[in-house]
């Protein structure tokens, strides 16, 4: 089973609003991440979760506010956003740090669309 | 990030074979990975090359040239459903990934 699940899949929200994306992963992956990817656009790194700690924050503004509740769940607060934050965020989780073992499995993604 | 390099668009036939380059900064380099994306869905693992050869997995291939900070995917047997852009992604250290803008591959009949 390599299945990382993302919900929701489509996202519409105001710029006061509050909202969270969720992502998990049961394959006993111990990395998570958080990418961004505009329209035709390669992924951008945001975030990296290594063993349940924060290890790499691409200088992300601080609307959006990451979570790691355990080793399986990932979350992604979002609190007052742009819309230029619109976009497609895909959460991905691999099983180690060495390279070999660090094939990153994605979810199908959040589509994200702010008012 | 990482001037990671892909070409924009590649058009083959059905049946063909297409290689796909890529090119990154070596510094930091710690494995490179190929990934199929269709439109409005995620990326899928294709192949990896932590070390300098060729990788082959099936229709797939993955080459890697590390000194020449250098990598290509071969896609043998063309099929339509090839259609999609392949995306080189490099990890450096610490866990940092970063993909080329993708390159996107038309199969015509």
């Amino acid at each position: 089973d390599t299945e990382v699940t993302q919900t929701p899949k489509h996202l519409v929200m105001g710029m006061t609003n509050k909202k969270s994306l969720k992502c998990e992963q049961h394959m006993g992956h111990r990395a998570m991440y958080w990418y961004k990817q505009k329209a035709k656009k390669p992924p951008e790194l945001m975030f990296v979760y290594s063993y349940e700690k924060l290890s790499i924050n691409e200088s992300v503004p601080s609307r959006f506010s990451p979570e790691c509740p355990n080793s399986s769940l990932l979350n992604l607060h979002l609190h007052a956003l742009q819309p230029e934050d619109s976009a497609l965020y895909l959460c991905a989780s691999s099983q180690d740090r060495e390279p070999a073992k660090n094939i990153q499995y994605f979810g199908a993604g959040t589509r994200l669309s702010v008012l | 990030g990482q001037n990671i390099d892909q070409p924009t668009e590649m058009t083959a036939t059905e049946g063909a074979i297409v290689q796909i380059n890529c090119t990154y900064q070596t510094s930091g380099f710690n494995g490179l990975f190929w990934y199929q994306q269709h439109a409005g869905e995620a990326p899928t693992f294709l192949s990896y090359n932590v070390l300098d050869g060729l990788e082959e997995k099936g229709r797939f291939s993955s080459f890697l040239s590390r000194s020449k900070g250098y990598s290509y995917l071969l896609l043998k047997e063309l099929q339509m459903k090839d259609s999609a852009s392949y995306l080189c992604a490099v990890k450096y250290n610490f866990n940092k990934f970063y993909f080329g803008s993708g390159t996107k591959l038309n199969v015509k009949p």
